[in-house]
């Protein structure tokens, strides 16, 4: 079975200070894991997955398969990241399994 | 946003009337997918598709059906709405070849049913 794990459903820091939201997960095979990011009353955008290794907005994840988590990082939050984000999973069944999200605040 | 359009974006119902919900897409993706997001919950499944009239469900299906007659459009039918079904409902689509590949979403539509 696949299952997504956040266990923050609100996070909040100040402008400035670095931000980690936290995603574990289990799967017995091969993940593809993503994190996705929601506006206020916008569509779910990709943000990162764990293939391509990149930074996007400032973001960074990196896969760690003995701890099976990966986390999310910034090193300097920024106001316009307060926002919904989504860990998610995918595995060999064509379907995502989505963590229930973390709701990140950024306050001035 | 991968050429995915919901409509309605917003309806207001009553309890007992059917609804029907439409996700179109311009890019010919082979899978399409239905969401319902509710606080707490994050995103469930409720049905998808892996083809014209090749559908199954997800693990909220019940009280839900859906319809793929064509590529580009995977419509959601609530039969009779009930309160619990007031939810946002988001439709993706699946690209790549990768099975646990990336899902892109449309705007969503924001049900209520009275």
């Amino acid at each position: 079975a696949q299952r997504v794990t956040q266990p923050e459903k609100l996070l909040s820091v100040f402008k400035g200070a670095p931000v980690e939201l936290k995603c574990n997960y289990s799967y017995s095979g091969s993940p593809e894991l993503f994190w996705y990011v929601q506006y206020s009353r916008q569509r779910l955008q990709l943000l990162l997955r764990h293939i391509s290794r990149e930074s996007i907005k400032g973001f960074t994840a990196d896969l760690n398969k003995g701890e099976t988590s990966f986390h999310l990082k910034k090193p300097f939050a920024q106001e316009e990241d307060s926002a919904m984000y989504y860990c998610a999973l995918g595995g060999s069944n064509y379907k995502l399994t989505f963590g229930k999200g973390t709701l990140l605040t950024v306050n001035p | 946003d991968a050429g995915i359009t919901q409509s309605p974006r917003h309806k207001v119902t009553e309890t007992g009337t059917p609804v029907t919900l439409r996700c179109h897409q311009t890019e010919n993706h082979r899978y399409m997918y239905w969401y319902r997001q509710d606080p707490g919950h994050g995103l469930r499944l409720i049905h998808y598709s892996y083809g014209v009239k090749d559908t199954d469900k997800g693990e909220v299906s019940d009280g839900y059906s859906v319809s793929r007659s064509k590529t580009e459009d995977f419509l959601l039918t609530l039969e009779s709405a009930t309160s619990s079904q007031t939810s946002v409902y988001f439709c993706a689509i699946r690209a790549g070849t990768s099975p646990g590949g990336a899902q892109y979403f449309g705007p969503g539509t924001r049900l209520t049913v009275l």
